[in-house]
């Protein structure tokens, strides 16, 4: 059984670029959540999806955006990047969309200059 | 709305010794609870969640959380703290209520465990 893999590890982007972040939901799971973890805070909820549609979204603005792949992999895009975007992103797969049985992978950390 | 508030950033206890992180929530319904544990470098690990039924809950490693409604805490404790507890804990809560699944996550506390 394989974990949530997240990609890539880290990257630096400049301010008003664009970016996209990958994750590989666990075997079973066909649910994927997105949360941000700026420094010394917990992780915000940013949104979730189910069956490759967006099911649920914190407060966070539509520059913020996501796709789920039939395999149930999903990507986290992030248009006109801020400094303020800097923050572990952490992905987590669930067998449903009830926010039970999260398994979270080990993020990836963006850093916006 | 649903918050979560943990009092103490840091928290620093001798091996051996009984540790306790402290919880405290609001959500407009009944709450789901869970206790996470984030090691450097990694994701969040799942180790104990309240859903209904014996107010004390036990998890992984150890680790157990006492629910008490009247309070609104859900403490997360272990009678004899290792040093490879060390780690960022963060208590997180759900409101039952249909339709809102997201985890609203409090900013976390650091456990040290001094040998």
């Amino acid at each position: 059984e394989t974990g949530v893999t997240q990609s890539p590890t880290h990257l630096i982007k400049t301010r008003g670029q664009q970016v996209t972040l990958r994750c590989s939901s666990q075997s079973g799971h066909n649910t994927v959540s997105w949360y941000q973890q700026a420094l010394g805070q917990g992780p915000q909820f940013i949104f979730q999806y189910y069956r490759e549609e967006e099911n649920g979204r914190g407060n966070f603005p539509p520059r913020f955006s996501g796709l789920q792949f039939p395999n149930y992999s999903s990507e986290l895009n992030v248009n006109a990047l801020e400094l303020d975007d800097s923050a572990l992103y952490l992905c987590a797969s669930s067998p449903a969309p009830t926010g039970f049985g999260y398994t979270f992978g080990s993020g990836t950390r963006l850093t916006v200059v | 709305a649903q918050s979560v508030a943990q009092p103490e950033d840091q928290v620093n206890v001798a091996e051996g010794n009984p540790l306790t992180v402290k919880c405290t929530y609001s959500v407009s319904g009944n709450p789901y609870l869970f206790w996470y544990v984030q090691y450097p470098n990694r994701g969040l690990q799942f180790l104990l969640k309240y859903i209904t039924g014996d107010n004390l809950v036990k998890g992984s490693y150890g680790f157990e959380a006492e629910f008490n409604k009247s309070q609104t805490s859900f403490h997360l404790k272990k009678p004899s703290a290792l040093v490879s507890d060390s780690a960022l804990y963060f208590c997180a809560v759900r409101d039952s209520g249909a339709g809102s699944y997201q985890l609203t996550f409090g900013k976390g506390t650091k456990l040290s465990v001094i040998p």
